[in-house]
């Protein structure tokens, strides 16, 4: 059972326009959230986090959208650029118990932004 | 520079065989990771390791095998038992496990042939 589902697998976008990955998690304990980017044949590289005690969290393009109550959350991205394109991973964690810190995955969405 | 490396990028073994991926972190970061990514997946946790000498099975264990004697170094195995071992493998480190941003490697691609 999915606990962090990423329904969109692909999603294409105009240069210069906005990006809008969306996510959403089951598990009312996680606590913490992280977005991830990946190049083909690449680890992923971290992006942007935001904690359940906040509701968005912004570094320069990126910005990250917390929704506790219908447990989504959203990563934004604006304006896009060709160098965004990429497959972007939604991930989640808990401060508790023997999966503290154990990182959870959606499959990803990947990001194809168009000049 | 510091970072996370893993080697070779691309390997390839015969069926029923055991191989080692290589993990070497010089960032001293405490724990470390080891995910395997398949086609449309995500990332699913194999094992971890919060402090040397001990480490923990994730959520695909079977089949897989490791060693922290280091604290730069978290090598992974993957044993005859794995039955499907042809993966992208990465390795991840944090500061502790109460961080939780985790550094990536650049991964190994394993295929058994």
């Amino acid at each position: 059972d999915q606990q962090v589902k990423q329904n969109s697998p692909s999603l294409s976008v105009q240069e210069g326009r906005i990006s809008i990955l969306n996510c959403d998690y089951t598990n009312s304990m996680f606590d913490y959230f992280l977005w991830y980017k990946k190049y083909p044949a690449e680890g992923p590289t971290f992006l942007i986090s935001i904690s359940s005690i906040k509701d968005k969290n912004e570094d320069g393009r990126f910005t990250v959208f917390l929704n506790k109550s219908a447990k989504h959350l959203s990563l934004h991205i604006v304006p896009s650029q060709p160098g965004d394109s990429a497959v972007y991973f939604c991930a989640a964690s808990m401060n508790y118990g023997g999966s503290q810190g154990n990182l959870i995955f959606g499959k990803g969405t990947k990001l194809s932004v168009k000049p | 520079d510091g970072g996370i490396t893993q080697s070779p990028k691309y390997l390839f073994r015969k069926e029923g065989q055991n191989v080692t991926l290589s993990c070497e972190q010089n960032l001293n970061h405490d724990a470390m990771y080891w995910y395997r990514q398949d086609p449309g997946q995500g990332l699913r946790l194999i094992y971890y390791s919060q402090i040397v000498n001990d480490f923990q099975k994730g959520d695909i264990a079977e089949g897989y095998s490791v060693s922290r004697e280091k604290k730069e170094s978290f090598p992974l195995t993957v044993t005859s038992a794995q039955k499907n071992p042809t993966a992208f493998y990465l390795c991840a480190s944090s500061i502790k496990r109460e961080r939780f941003e985790q550094f990536f490697g650049p991964g190994t691609r394993l295929t058994v042939l």
